[in-house]
């Protein structure tokens, strides 16, 4: 079955900082997802991803597909608390697989 | 607001009971899946109803069970309780499987 790495596990970064979170799967990408969850709560829709190379961008997140790399990674430019949760990566694949997460506290 | 909602939010249970889980979909999404979150991971699928059938399973043994209604409505069941089963239960809906998920709040069980 794949499986997906998410680094850092976590991470804690001061307001205004930029940051990245990488997604590495064990088989080949045909498309990623990219989701956040408040602790407890519900997924929210980020972004999906399903051609190499590409390259998506909502407000100040950016997130990027390298299949050849079989990874993907999600940049946030000038950090705010409301950025703080937990970001999900998924493969679209059946049944669709995500990693474990990675926390993200952004201090003001 | 995905559109998604799920119910209870919070459900307390003792080990050996049945719980029942509701999830109700986004208008017009033929497609639900079901995931169990354990703390400190990220959600394992459970499986997926289209169309009122189940069309694909995880690795989840067969007293986890569901149902999908023509309202876009859906149950997940889960006989003989165990304290493993302790978990945030999230519901997912789409249109056809090309498209993406949307999740509900999920529902939070705890197994005493």
């Amino acid at each position: 079955s794949q499986e997906l790495e998410q680094s850092p596990q976590s991470l804690i970064v001061q307001e205004g900082k930029n940051l990245t979170i990488n997604c590495t799967s064990s088989k080949t990408l045909y498309g990623l997802y990219w989701y956040k969850q408040k602790y407890g709560e519900g997924l929210i829709f980020l972004m999906m991803l399903q051609k190499g190379g590409e390259e998506k961008s909502h407000e100040k997140i950016t997130a990027k597909l390298d299949e050849k790399k079989q990874q993907s990674s999600l940049h946030i430019t000038a950090s705010q608390p409301s950025h703080a949760g937990i970001y999900l990566c998924g493969a679209d694949r059946a049944p669709l697989t995500f990693g474990k997460g990675t926390l993200l506290t952004v201090n003001p | 607001e995905t559109g998604v909602t799920q119910s209870p939010t919070h459900l307390i249970k003792t080990r050996g009971q049945q719980v029942t889980l509701r999830c109700s979909s986004q208008s017009g999404h033929n497609t639900v899946s079901w995931y169990q979150q354990a703390l400190g991971q990220g959600p394992q699928f459970i499986f997926q109803y289209y169309r009122e059938e189940e069309n694909g399973r995880g690795n989840f043994p067969p007293r986890f069970s569901g149902l999908q209604f023509p309202n876009y409505s859906s149950e997940l069941n889960v006989n003989a309780l165990e304290l493993d089963d302790s978990a945030l239960y999230l519901c997912a809906s789409r249109l056809d499987r090309a498209e993406t998920q949307y999740f509900g709040p999920g529902t939070r069980l705890l197994v005493l």
